[in-house]
């Protein structure tokens, strides 16, 4: 059973970086066959797709996002990461990792991470 | 981006009635690249629907989905205490993947 959990500060000051890793268990990033994404979902609003990226290091980032995004994978760890640069409040939300790809499509998220809260703030 | 825009925004009913969900795209989405969410409070969503019509693994078949090109439906046959949650549809027809603003379906 793949897991994925998120990890990283909570709490961002505005004009820094927002950086989280998510950490995969019960299947191989380098595997290969699936995307890896970060999504994010404002307080009580719906979801935005930020960005995935394959275990070869390609990546492909939401048009609205792409010039602050930067998202990375180590497979030697078994965990890729997002960088959000020059945060502002609007920022604030709920981030989650989630798996797409082989069995479903490439842009169908199959599992997910629980979640983690970031608050932009000074 | 393809907007995709869900109605009714929320939607009562009773346990044992039928849910209609809709899911409209500002362009038409390739393929039937169209999915299907489902979201309980302080939970992950859940995949239920894939390439429009395909329910995932261990998705209950009260859970069904139709529709091409901009127009999409979610339908649960028969509502069940646990089906009462936020639905979301997604789009990944084109480069960048998009999502509707969700229905809530309550109790009546």
């Amino acid at each position: 059973q793949v897991q994925l959990q998120e990890s990283g500060p909570g709490l961002v000051k505005p004009s820094q970086t927002l950086s989280l890793t998510c950490t995969v268990s019960g299947g191989s990033i380098s595997s290969g066959g699936y995307y890896w994404s970060w999504i994010r979902q404002h307080p009580g609003k719906g979801l935005e797709w930020i960005g995935y990226i394959y275990y070869s290091g390609s990546t492909y980032y939401n048009p609205s996002l792409k010039s602050r995004v930067t998202i990375s994978v180590d497979t030697s760890k078994n965990q890729f990461s997002l960088k959000l640069s020059s945060v502002t409040a609007a920022d604030t939300a709920v981030y989650y990792c989630a798996r797409s790809g082989y069995s479903y499509g490439p842009g169908v998220f199959d599992y997910w991470g629980q979640g983690t809260l970031v608050t932009v703030s000074s | 981006e393809i907007v995709l825009t869900q109605s009714p925004g929320t939607l009562s009913l009773s346990p044992g009635e039928r849910a209609t969900l809709s899911c409209r795209a500002s362009q038409s989405v390739s393929s039937s690249y169209l999915a299907w969410y489902q979201q309980k409070p302080g939970q992950a969503p859940r995949l239920l629907i894939y390439g429009a019509s395909s329910r995932a693994t261990g998705i209950p078949d009260r859970f069904s989905g139709s529709g091409s090109g901009t127009d999409f439906t979610l339908t649960i046959s028969r509502l069940e205490p646990e089906d009462f949650a936020v639905y979301y549809c997604q789009q990944y027809g084109s480069s960048s993947i998009t999502f509707g603003q969700g229905t809530r379906l309550e109790i009546k």
